[in-house]
């Protein structure tokens, strides 16, 4: 049983490369997310996806684009790396949206 | 604004009981969570409260009361495995999940 695969799962970047993350899952859910956790802080939504087809904007989008042309992936965008999207990324599904979240385990970028 | 407050960090014992509390003052409410994340690795679901009350589910217990904006996690009997960070989430009236730094609990042979 996978459920949400990310990938990679660590990465750095040089500043203002392009770099997509990869998110996949096979639990069938409608809803996935896109957060970034940083120290101190609780971790933040950058967008979102209630269905295929649709997204929204999160917390903090500025500088992420994603795209949902089917209910399994997520990918996410950024078009030009800068050093304060350093982070770790976690991509999440739900059922729907107001279900329990299931994450995957996160990939590290670090930006220089 | 929308806040979620938890304590930073918490010490106990093994085999001994914590209560690791969470304040909140969100847009409406729909639910709260509780999440545990062992460093380095994901966040997995552990509670949800949506009506005021206690939740038990084996060691762990989670409680909620609406009218003060408050909720607990409860671990009872810890084991060396429970050191982890404990994250507070609470569903706005957007559903939309607003997260708490998360409590890093220690646990002391």
């Amino acid at each position: 049983i996978a459920g949400i695969t990310q990938a990679p799962t660590s990465q750095i970047l040089a500043a203002g490369r392009r770099m997509t993350l990869r998110c996949t899952q096979d639990m069938r859910h409608n809803a996935m997310y896109w957060y970034r956790q940083d120290l101190g802080l609780g971790l933040r939504l950058i967008h979102y996806s209630n269905t295929a087809g649709t997204t929204g904007k999160g917390e903090v989008p500025d500088g992420y684009s994603v795209s949902r042309a089917n209910t399994d992936d997520f990918p996410l965008t950024l078009a030009s790396a800068v050093p304060s999207q350093t982070s770790v990324y976690f991509c999440a599904s739900s059922a729907g949206p107001s279900g329990e979240l299931f994450f995957g385990e996160g990939s590290r970028l670090t930006v220089l | 604004g929308q806040n979620i407050d938890q304590p930073t960090e918490m010490t106990a014992t093994e085999g001994a009981i914590v209560q690791i509390n969470c304040t909140y003052q969100t847009s409406g409410f729909n639910g709260l969570f509780w999440y545990q994340q062992h460093a380095g690795e994901a966040p997995t679901f552990l509670s949800y409260n949506v009506l005021d009350g206690l939740e038990e589910k084996g060691r762990f217990s989670s409680f909620l009361s609406r009218s003060k904006g408050y909720s607990y996690l409860l671990l009872k009997e810890l084991q060396m495995k429970d050191s982890a960070s404990y994250l507070c989430a609470v569903r706005d009236s957007n559903y939309q999940l607003i997260w708490g730094a998360g409590t890093k609990l220690i646990i002391k042979p």
